[in-house]
């Protein structure tokens, strides 16, 4: 099955960096969200994007859906020790009986 | 606030056992979605449903099969479970993708370990 490109699979900053990831796919989506996973729990939504260009901010959470639909980033800014996890993006497409595409993840870590 | 529950958050079984992984949600969602996930492989679909007593294959069906009798329940039901179906396994529901403002919400997880 299709899946979303995520890359590096893991990423390791200094607290109170700046950290971007982006997200691409092959295919155009009408809707990108991004999840954060702690261990050992279900992925919670931190931003949902619904159109082409769309720039939202939650916190110190950044995100924006690319003006081509085929990409999206998520930026983090001044980090801190609770923004370790596992950080997934996940597309949407129109349509009956559609499913969420998902990223593999990127797993954060960040040095007191 | 919305809710996705899983009935238990860790499961230890037996190779060839029948089991069953409960998931309900309170948000009237017409979408609900298993997945499975392992290290170095992220989310993988196993089965979605769009409707009650609707269901269809996701990317891994193989040795799972689903239930939904109710709109709010969506059961995943492993025929004879094997060492290989260990695992962290999740479920979601959403609105449907053509409609607007389209969110997935997920439960808290099952841990599964098949001895």
């Amino acid at each position: 099955g299709q899946q979303l490109n995520q890359s590096p699979q893991s990423m390791f900053i200094q607290e109170g960096e700046d950290v971007s990831m982006n997200c691409t796919s092959s295919s155009i989506f009408n809707t990108w969200l991004w999840y954060k996973q702690d261990p050992g729990e279900g992925p919670v939504l931190l931003i949902a994007l619904y159109k082409a260009g769309e720039l939202t901010s939650n916190g110190r959470l950044t995100a924006q859906f690319g003006i081509t639909r085929k990409d999206s980033f998520l930026n983090i800014s001044a980090s801190i020790p609770s923004d370790v996890g596992i950080y997934f993006c996940a597309g949407f497409f129109t349509g009956a009986n559609s499913k969420l595409t998902f990223g593999k993840g990127i797993t954060l870590s960040v040095r007191p | 606030d919305v809710k996705v529950t899983q009935s238990s958050r860790y499961l230890v079984k037996r190779t060839g056992e029948k089991v069953f992984l409960e998931c309900v949600q309170d948000m009237d969602h017409e979408n609900m979605f298993w997945y499975r996930q392992d290290p170095g492989l992220g989310l993988r679909l196993i089965y979605f449903s769009y409707d009650v007593k609707m269901k269809e294959k996701g990317d891994i069906p193989e040795g799972y099969s689903v239930s939904r009798e109710k709109k709010e329940r969506f059961s995943l039901i492993l025929e004879s479970a094997s060492t290989n179906q260990t695992s962290m396994y999740l479920c979601a529901s959403s609105i449907p993708g053509y409609r607007a403002n389209t969110e997935a919400f997920f439960g808290q997880g099952t841990r599964l370990t098949v001895v």
